[in-house]
């Protein structure tokens, strides 16, 4: 069973401090890692897409992906009250072009 | 920018009703989803569709249908519409290739099956 799960939240993080949010999966065979925002009441957008072990930066944004581990994970910086949303994880697996889903954080900046 | 155009934002149907979902995308992508959303339930796959005249069920295919026509459009049909089936349903599309770009959504439709 392919599975990415997530800490449904919510986590609450004060306005400029670092919002960290993580992601697990269950397969190694793993190989495109993607960090989606949704607001309420609207359709996921795509922030992040990471494909190596490693850092990756856009930003205020950096998506961090270890795959000894299973985990990928996204910082926000100096994160602010528009951030406040849901973060979805994705993950694509070896034999498929399908997004397995984790079913979300919901994140809180309070001002 | 790839879009992705649902037709409705918002929808009221009556129960027994035939609902059509209309989803056209103008980048040329060969994969196109059907997801719908429900408060603590996550994104549950409906069905897809990597070409053509193809589709492939997801993990909750019941009472759905789907018409893949032309490359740019892809419905959804419930066949029946009943209650259960109020939520919001979301679009997708993406591109087949060496690496995987993620899905686009389209804005989705909130709909009220009353």
């Amino acid at each position: 069973q392919k599975e990415v799960e997530q800490n449904s939240g919510p986590l609450s993080v004060p306005e400029g401090a670092i919002a960290s949010l993580n992601c697990t999966y269950s397969d190694r065979v793993s190989q495109s890692f993607f960090w989606y925002r949704q607001y309420s009441g609207k359709s996921p957008e795509l922030i992040m897409s990471i494909y190596s072990n490693g850092d990756k930066e856009d930003g205020r944004f950096t998506a961090q992906l270890n795959k000894a581990s299973q985990y990928v994970s996204l910082l926000i910086r100096d994160s602010q009250p528009s951030d406040s949303a849901t973060y979805l994880c994705a993950v694509t697996f070896s034999d498929d072009y399908q997004l397995i889903w984790g079913a979300g954080t919901k994140l809180i900046i309070k001002p | 920018d790839v879009k992705v155009t649902q037709s409705s934002r918002y929808l009221v149907k009556r129960t027994g009703e035939k609902v059509f979902l209309e989803c056209v995308q103008d980048m040329d992508h060969e994969n196109m989803f059907w997801y719908r959303q429900d408060p603590g339930l996550g994104l549950r796959l409906i069905y897809f569709s990597y070409d053509v005249k193809m589709k492939e069920k997801g993990d909750i295919p019941e009472g759905y249908s789907v018409s893949r026509e032309k490359k740019e459009r892809f419905s959804l049909i419930l066949e029946s519409a009943s209650t259960n089936q109020t939520s919001m349903y979301l679009c997708a599309s993406s591109v087949t290739g060496v690496i995987n770009y993620g899905y686009t959504f389209g804005s989705g439709t909130r709909l009220t099956v009353v």
